[in-house]
C-alpha cells in the first residue's frame, strides 16, 4: 500500500511565525503535491512537484514555499504565517509525468489540520 | 472561476437507496476524471475513476457515468450504506498539463439507516 506520512495532524502557530510542514511518501512516486482544504472550496493546489529540486506552483502559492531535496520527501513553508492560512493542509504523491490514465490517481496524507492565532 | 463544479453542498440518502452525486466541468481538455471520499480529520482516499474516452465505468456499488458533450459527471453508489457517509470530491485532469488533480467543491453525503 501507498503510504504518505505528514508529520503532524495538529499545529497551532502564532502569527508571524514560521512554520514546516513535512511529507513523506514510501512508493518511489516522482509528483508530489500540496493542497489546502477549505468548506466550500475544495481542494485547492498550492505548489507541487515532478522531480528532487524542482517545483511549480500551483493556484494559491501566495504565502507559500515549497522545498524537494529528496525524492520521497516534500516541505511546505509558511514563510510569516498568517490567520487566513488556518486551514486543512493535504500532500498527496502520484506515478510521474510520463504516466496517464489508470494509476494516475493520486494518493493522500492523512492531512495536517493548522491553526494560526 | 472554478473549473470543476459540485453544486450541491449536501445529500442525504436512505439507506439501501441510490445516491447520485454530481459534478460538472468547464476545461474541455480534462481527459481523466477522479473521485475521492473524505471522512473528518482523514486525508482523501480513491473511489473510482474514468477517462474522457469512455462513459462509464463499473467497480462493486460504485458507477461513474461521464457526459462529455454537457461536460457532466455523476457517481452512483447502488446500495447506498451508513458508512459511505463522507464528503465526495469529484477531481480532472488534464495530463497535458500535468498530472495534478483540479478538484471540485465537493458535497457532503449522508446516509440514513
Amino acid at each position: 500500500d501507498v503510504k504518505v506520512t505528514q508529520s503532524s495532524r495538529y499545529l497551532v502557530k502564532r502569527t508571524g511565525e514560521k512554520v514546516f510542514l513535512e511529507c513523506v511518501q514510501d512508493m518511489d512516486h516522482e509528483n508530489m503535491f500540496w493542497y489546502r482544504q477549505d468548506p466550500g472550496l475544495g481542494l485547492r493546489l498550492i505548489y507541487f512537484s515532478y522531480d528532487v529540486k524542482m517545483k511549480e506552483k500551483g493556484d494559491i502559492p501566495e504565502g507559500y514555499s515549497v522545498s524537494r531535496e529528496k525524492k520521497e520527501r516534500f516541505s511546505l513553508i509558511l514563510e510569516s504565517a498568517s490567520t487566513n492560512q488556518t486551514s486543512m493542509y493535504l500532500c498527496a504523491s502520484s506515478l510521474g509525468r510520463v504516466h496517464r490514465g489508470a494509476g494516475t490517481e493520486a494518493f493522500f496524507g492523512q492531512g495536517t489540520r493548522l491553526t494560526v492565532v | 472561476d472554478q473549473q470543476v463544479k459540485q453544486n450541491s453542498p449536501s445529500l442525504s440518502v436512505q439507506e439501501g437507496r441510490i445516491s447520485i452525486l454530481n459534478c460538472d466541468y468547464t476545461n474541455s481538455m480534462f481527459d481523466y476524471f477522479l473521485w475521492y471520499k473524505k471522512y473528518p480529520a482523514e486525508g482523501p482516499t480513491f473511489l473510482i475513476s474514468i477517462s474522457s474516452i469512455k462513459d462509464k465505468n463499473e467497480d462493486g456499488r460504485f458507477t461513474v457515468f461521464l457526459n462529455k458533450s454537457a461536460k457532466h459527471l455523476s457517481l452512483h453508489i447502488v446500495p447506498s450504506q451508513p458508512g459511505d457517509s463522507a464528503v465526495y470530491f469529484c477531481a480532472a485532469i488534464d495530463f497535458n498539463a500535468g498530472n495534478m488533480l483540479t478538484f471540485g467543491g465537493g458535497t457532503r453525503l449522508m446516509v440514513k439507516p
